[in-house]
């Protein structure tokens, strides 16, 4: 079974400042990898994903990540930090479990905050 | 478009009760999902529809959990009798088909506590 390990649950930056959001994987074999953002009270929304190609993956609103098969990680990153930024982050990665199925694995979870 | 719809948003009952959850799917989304979410942790999968059909239930705990899709389009997830463990967000979500590379859409989720 596959596995995700998100590097600290919690992370605070200040506003304008980087955000690195930390997120390895293990798979035997090529993976799909997705970043959801879950804000309070609500369900999970589709960041970004990446299948094949380009490892550089550009997301919605201004973030991005980074496949890199050598070191088994998909960072997220977004260069200048916004309040709006502030919730929790999840990176996932698609597993095929029986003939006709699929899942989703889930990391911890990181909480991102913001600090003005 | 519409997007994933659950109801109840919150509900509260104490343990050995029964409690249901209901979820429609984004409109012509063949799969669909029943995830847990405890406070602190990713969801982790509970059962996966295909239409009207079960693909994967190994994670669901059947002695007290039952979920059924009758007519292929909106689902309903059942526990009885809830433990107090059971408290957590249920997340219904939904993809096209059950390609590796689909995104899932995700409702808003159903808060459960149990007393």
């Amino acid at each position: 079974a596959q596995s995700v390990t998100q590097l600290g649950s919690h992370v605070s930056v200040s506003e304008g400042a980087l955000v690195l959001l930390r997120c390895n994987y293990s798979s035997s074999v090529p993976p799909y990898l997705f970043w959801y953002v879950q804000y309070p009270n609500q369900g999970l929304q589709l960041l970004l994903k990446y299948t094949t190609g380009a490892t550089l993956v550009k997301g919605i609103n201004g973030f991005e990540a980074e496949f890199k098969k050598s070191e088994t990680s998909f960072h997220l990153t977004k260069p200048s930090a916004h309040m709006s930024d502030a919730a929790e982050y999840f990176c996932a990665v698609s597993e095929k479990r029986t003939n006709a199925g699929n899942m989703l694995t889930f990391g911890g979870g990181t909480r991102l905050m913001v600090k003005p | 478009e519409a997007g994933v719809a659950q109801s109840p948003r919150y509900k509260i009952i104490e343990k050995r009760q029964s409690v249901a959850f209901w979820c429609n799917p984004i409109s012509g989304h063949a799969t669909l999902y029943w995830y847990q979410q405890i406070l602190g942790q990713g969801p982790k999968l509970l059962i996966q529809f295909q239409n009207n059909g079960v693909v994967d239930d190994s994670q669901l705990p059947k002695d007290r959990f039952s979920a059924e899709r009758l007519k292929g389009v909106d689902s309903t997830l059942k526990i009885q009798p809830a433990k107090l463990e059971d408290s957590a967000v249920y997340l219904c979500a939904s993809s096209q088909n059950t390609g590796l590379f689909q995104p899932q859409h995700f409702g808003d989720g159903t808060r459960l506590s149990i007393l």
